[in-house]
Formats: structure tokens, C-alpha cells, sequence
């Protein structure tokens, strides 16, 4: 069975620092996607990423950066120079791709709350 | 686009009572999925659509709950009796691929 494990369960910066969020996952497949999901105080589920199994290069959009590396399965999502305004939870997923392109379950982390104090 | 909508928002109920939420998908998407979120258990995948067939419900928690999507603008999820346990906050979301998925602002449920 896919499992996603995000150890931090909170963590508190102050405005500017960086900060780094990790995410262990557990697959038994060879082909699989990984997701960044953000949820803001105001509830709703924002998608910041996907990554697939296949793709070990890193990426960074603005401030936001991802380091997967499938040796040691995880996919940490680091904000650079956070501001107040990332202040949320932030959840790791796992889909696992059931032959061909049927869909697999997508296994959400318990999530990260991150706390940027100004 | 609007993006995933759900109704109501807020929704209240005593214990007993049938609670139906509503959720409209991304015009266009094939696939909808139905989410529950606790404190104690965090996201969970109850069901699954594509193209308004179920696909997987194992994660339905017991036959209280129905999901029905009866076209690809629409899906319902009803539970019948509600009981305190079910509070939670709801989620429907889509896509178009079955990769990544759009959520809705969700519905808070709460049973007293």
C-alpha cells in the first residue's frame, strides 16, 4: 500500500527565512506522481505542483522549489524568502498509476502547518 | 473558469437527519472525486468518478453514505442517518486528466 509521510507536523519562521518541508513516501509501483497541494486559512485546496516518477529534476517556480530524489524517495518543497502570506498547510500526495493510464488513489501526507511570523 | 463549486458552504444538522451536499465539476473534466477531511484521520478518498461512473468506493465509510453523479455537471454525496461522527469538512474535486486534481472551497458539516 502507498504511503505519504510528512514528519513535520508544525513549523514557525519569521519573514524571510527559508524553510524546508519534507515528504517520505512509500510506493511499491515504479510509476507514480507526486503533488504539492497548499491549504490557506480559508479552507480551500490550492495545487501547487506534480512531479512523476520519471522526472528527477528539480524545479523551482519564484520562491517555491522542489528536490526529488527517488533514492531516498522524497519530494521536499522548499520556500525561499517566506512571507506571512505562506502561512498554511501544506499536504505531500502520492498516485499511483494502475496500469496503462487508469487513475490510482491519490494518498495524502497528514499535512505541514507552516507558521511565518512577520 | 469558476472553478469546482460546492453547496452549501456551511451546513448544520441534528443527528438523524439526511445531509446532501452538492458539487459542480470544471466544465470539461472527466473525473470527480469525493474527499472527507478530520483532525484525526486528514484527507481521505471516500469516491470516485469517470465520466459519471463510479469507479472506486472503497473508501465510502459505511452504507450511509451514496454518491451519485447523475451527469458530468453534477454529483451529490448524501448521507442517511447522519450521525455526530460525520463531521467533517467535505470536498469535491476534479480533473481532466487523471493526474492533477482541482478542489472546491469545500462544505463544513457539522451534526449535533
Amino acid at each position: 500500500a502507498q504511503k505519504v509521510t510528512q514528519a513535520q507536523t508544525e513549523i514557525s519562521v519569521v519573514e524571510k527565512e527559508d524553510v524546508t518541508l519534507d515528504c517520505v513516501y512509500e510506493t511499491r509501483d515504479t510509476t507514480y506522481y507526486l503533488f504539492w497541494y497548499k491549504q490557506p486559512p480559508s479552507g480551500e485546496l490550492v495545487f501547487l505542483i506534480r512531479r512523476n516518477s520519471f522526472d528527477e529534476q528539480n524545479e523551482i517556480s519564484g520562491r517555491y522549489s522542489w528536490n526529488f530524489q527517488k533514492s531516498t524517495s522524497s519530494f521536499n518543497f522548499t520556500i525561499t524568502a517566506s512571507q506571512v502570506v505562506d502561512s498554511a498547510v501544506y499536504f505531500c500526495a502520492l498516485s499511483e498509476l494502475l496500469g496503462g493510464t487508469s487513475y490510482g488513489k491519490l494518498t495524502f501526507g497528514q499535512g505541514t502547518i507552516l507558521t511565518v511570523h512577520p | 473558469d469558476a472553478g469546482v463549486i460546492q453547496s452549501p458552504r456551511h451546513e448544520v444538522t441534528e443527528m438523524g437527519q439526511e445531509v446532501t451536499l452538492r458539487c459542480k465539476p470544471i466544465s470539461g473534466h472527466d473525473y470527480l472525486f469525493w474527499y472527507r477531511q478530520t483532525m484525526m484521520r486528514g484527507l481521505e478518498l471516500l469516491i470516485y468518478f469517470n465520466n459519471n461512473v463510479p469507479i472506486d468506493d472503497s473508501g465510502m465509510p459505511e452504507d450511509r453514505f451514496s454518491a451519485k453523479m447523475p451527469n458530468a455537471s453534477f454529483s451529490t454525496l448524501k448521507i442517511q442517518p447522519s450521525e455526530p461522527r460525520d463531521s467533517a469538512v467535505y470536498f469535491c474535486a476534479s480533473s481532466l486528466t487523471p493526474y492533477e486534481q482541482y478542489f472546491g472551497p469545500g462544505t463544513r458539516l457539522t451534526v449535533t
